[in-house]
């Protein structure tokens, strides 16, 4: 079965500073996709950025980018230039043959 | 516009007791889910449905229960409510064919406390 592991159970940053959360996954599958969901305190669910696994550039939505190294079971998220509104918990997820696989998720604090 | 509904957000209820938690969504989407989160624990799935009359147990299934009558709504029956079943559920779904599950887009969650 395929897991996700995200080891930072919590994370802080800066206003206007660049932050990464890490991801990993296991699989034995080629295709895939993996995504990164974000929680504000408001509970709902949002997705933030994903990423097809046969596709060999990383992923960017405005000031949120991965690193996504294939070979290594690597998904990293990194947010530039931090807003209090960034504060959430997110989780990464890993989408294969089977329903959304999530990580535990990382609690992100933005310091003003 | 679509979007998918959960009811009702918050409820209380007690040991033993059966409850049902709806889902409804008005994207036309073939796939619902339902997870449940827990701190510590990130979320995990309940049941998941790819189809009308089509149901799969998930990770943590044991105590509930979907049917899925027609595309728009798959309802989370807790047979016998648990302690251990306090949580807060999300429905999701997909509009995705065959086995990848695409994109989830989740409905606000329901809170449930089992006293």
């Amino acid at each position: 079965a395929q897991t996700v592991t995200q080891s930072q159970p919590e994370m802080s940053v800066q206003e206007a500073e660049t932050v990464t959360l890490s991801c990993t996954y296991d699989t034995s599958e080629s295709d895939y996709y993996l995504f990164w969901y974000k929680q504000p305190p408001s509970r709902q669910m949002i997705l933030v950025i994903r990423q097809e696994a046969y596709k060999q550039q990383n992923a960017t939505e405005n000031r949120f980018s991965v690193n996504f190294q294939k070979a290594a079971k690597s998904f990293s998220l990194k947010i530039s230039d931090s807003q209090l509104g960034d504060a959430a918990m997110y989780f990464c997820a890993y989408a294969g043959n089977t329903p959304l696989v999530f990580g535990k998720g990382t609690r992100l604090s933005v310091i003003a | 516009d679509a979007e998918i509904t959960q009811s009702p957000r918050h409820k209380i209820t007690e040991t033993g007791r059966q409850v049902t938690l709806a889902c409804h969504q008005t994207w036309n989407h073939n796939n619902m889910f339902w997870y449940r989160q827990d701190l510590g624990h990130g979320l995990r799935l309940i049941h998941y449905s790819y189809g009308v009359h089509d149901t799969n147990k998930g990770e943590v299934s044991d105590g509930y229960s979907v049917s899925r009558s027609n595309t728009e709504d798959l309802p989370l029956t807790l047979e016998s409510a648990a302690s251990s079943q306090t949580s807060v559920y999300f429905c999701a779904s997909s509009d995705s064919a065959g086995g990848y599950t695409g994109e989830l887009f989740f409905g606000e969650g329901s809170r449930l406390t089992v006293l």
